[in-house]
């Protein structure tokens, strides 16, 4: 059975940088046919895609975020982990980790629980 | 940029009714729209994906048809533990989420 698990600092400081890590269970990140996401939801609003990464390394971000964020690969330890610069209270949201379906519509499958991080000083 | 509307965001229903909510994307997506549930402090659950394919172990009472721009998820007999938010996400250009609807007990 497939399993992901957040974890990471639940509290930022503004203007410093989100780290937060997925470790994966039950499937290699390595194989074909799926993408690893990053997506988050501020308390009490919807759901917000951050990006994601392909087993070959390649990203895709949410265009509004490219330039603060950063997915990437640790095949060794089969985990990904997300980089988020320069965060602010709007940071502020669960952040979920998920495995998608690399074709049309890409669903996406498999869910962290969910970690909560609160940009604060 | 593909917008999607979902609506309404929130209904109130009984057990036993049948619900529909909408997901209006702004362009084509084909068929490519998903579908989920999501309750209070849980991850979302994929219920539906390319429109109307239901998952594995999701009860049939769920059903999904549209393409194109227009789509659906329906349950056709309210049960207790459907109560909970839905949203649609689309994937035809970058993932895509709907900003949801609040089933909730009338």
């Amino acid at each position: 059975q497939l399993q992901l698990q957040e974890s990471g600092s639940g509290l930022v400081k503004p203007s410093q940088t989100l780290s937060l890590t997925c470790a994966v269970s039950g499937a290699s990140i390595s194989s074909g046919g799926y993408t690893w996401s990053w997506i988050r939801q501020p308390p009490g609003k919807g759901l917000e895609w951050i990006g994601y990464i392909y087993p070959s390394g390649t990203t895709s971000y949410y265009p509004s975020l490219n330039s603060r964020v950063t997915i990437s690969l640790d095949r060794s330890k089969n985990q990904f982990s997300l980089k988020l610069t320069s965060v602010t209270a709007a940071d502020t949201a669960v952040y979920f980790c998920a495995r998608g379906h690399d074709f049309g519509g890409h669903p996406f499958d498999y869910w962290g629980q969910g970690t909560l991080v609160t940009v604060s000083s | 940029d593909i917008q999607l509307t979902q609506s309404p965001s929130s209904l109130s229903a009984s057990v036993g009714d049948r619900v529909t909510i909408t997901c209006r994307a702004s362009q084509s997506i084909r068929s490519y729209l998903n579908w989920y549930q999501q309750k209070p402090g849980k991850a979302p659950k994929l219920l539906i994906s390319a429109a109307s394919s239901l998952q594995t172990g999701v009860p049939s009472r769920f059903s999904g048809g549209g393409s194109g721009t227009d789509f659906t998820l329906t349950i056709s007999s309210l049960q207790p533990e459907d109560f909970a938010t839905y949203y649609c996400q689309q994937s035809y250009s970058s993932p895509l989420f709907g900003g949801g609807t609040k089933v909730q007990i009338k």
